[in-house]
């Protein structure tokens, strides 16, 4: 299975944008790039997906890199309840459809007042 | 609220025990999914249905088994219950569970302590 290595922690100011990047360097043609955030004592929340092209959502950006082997979560304007464990997934088709999704550690954002 | 509801929301227990965990999933959605988050393992898929059939299976147990009913509501059974099965129990549901561009719509999670 290709394999997403994030940051483990990152930290920005309110009101700021944030970059948060994953690289996917062994990602296949078809894969699919997905982030799903978790907010503190809450179940994952999905935040944004995207394949070749980047993608904007009411809620971030998603800029992929033209090789594909890294993307990054884009937060125009961080507020405190951005502050969250984000999660890069690549989603693959296997033979029975498509699967549960597979989360790494993710990207504790902290964000400062 | 992602429309997903699971219950009970806490479940204190003891080792060797049986216990049943219950979701429901969006109105509409076809697909159920089963996670387990710990400490030391983080979250982990452990099982797929869809519309009542299992589709997907992960790092599940074979102490552990699922169901999905003809409501669409699904069951977690976890039995022989160990204090390494305390954690976080999630259930997600999408629409079908077929294409990659699904989202997963996750619910609040069960807290199951072993005692």
């Amino acid at each position: 299975d290709a394999k997403t290595t994030q940051p483990n922690s990152m930290e920005s100011n309110e009101e700021e944008p944030v970059h948060l990047p994953c690289n996917h360097s062994t990602i296949s043609g078809t894969d699919y790039i997905h982030w799903y955030r978790q907010l503190p004592s809450q179940g994952p929340e999905y935040v944004i997906h995207g394949l070749t092209s980047n993608v904007n959502n009411r809620m971030a950006s998603l800029a992929i890199a033209e090789d594909r082997k890294s993307s990054t979560l884009i937060l125009h304007r961080a507020t405190l309840r951005d502050a969250a464990v984000y999660y890069c997934i690549l989603r693959h088709h296997s033979g029975g459809g498509a699967d549960g999704l597979t989360f790494g550690k993710g990207t504790h954002l902290i964000i400062q007042p | 609220d992602s429309g997903v509801t699971q219950t009970p929301k806490h479940l204190i227990t003891a080792t060797g025990q049986r216990v049943t965990l219950r979701c429901s999933p969006r109105s509409g959605d076809l697909s159920v999914y089963w996670y387990q988050q710990s400490l030391d393992q983080g979250l982990q898929f452990l099982i797929q249905y869809y519309n009542g059939e299992e589709r997907a299976k992960g790092n599940i147990l074979e102490r552990f088994s699922a169901q999905q009913f003809p409501d669409l509501h699904s069951e977690l059974n976890l039995s022989s219950l160990e204090l390494g099965d305390s954690a976080l129990y999630f259930c997600a549901s999408s629409p079908d569970g077929q294409r990659m561009t699904d989202t997963q719509y996750f619910g609040p999670g069960t807290r199951l302590t072993v005692l």
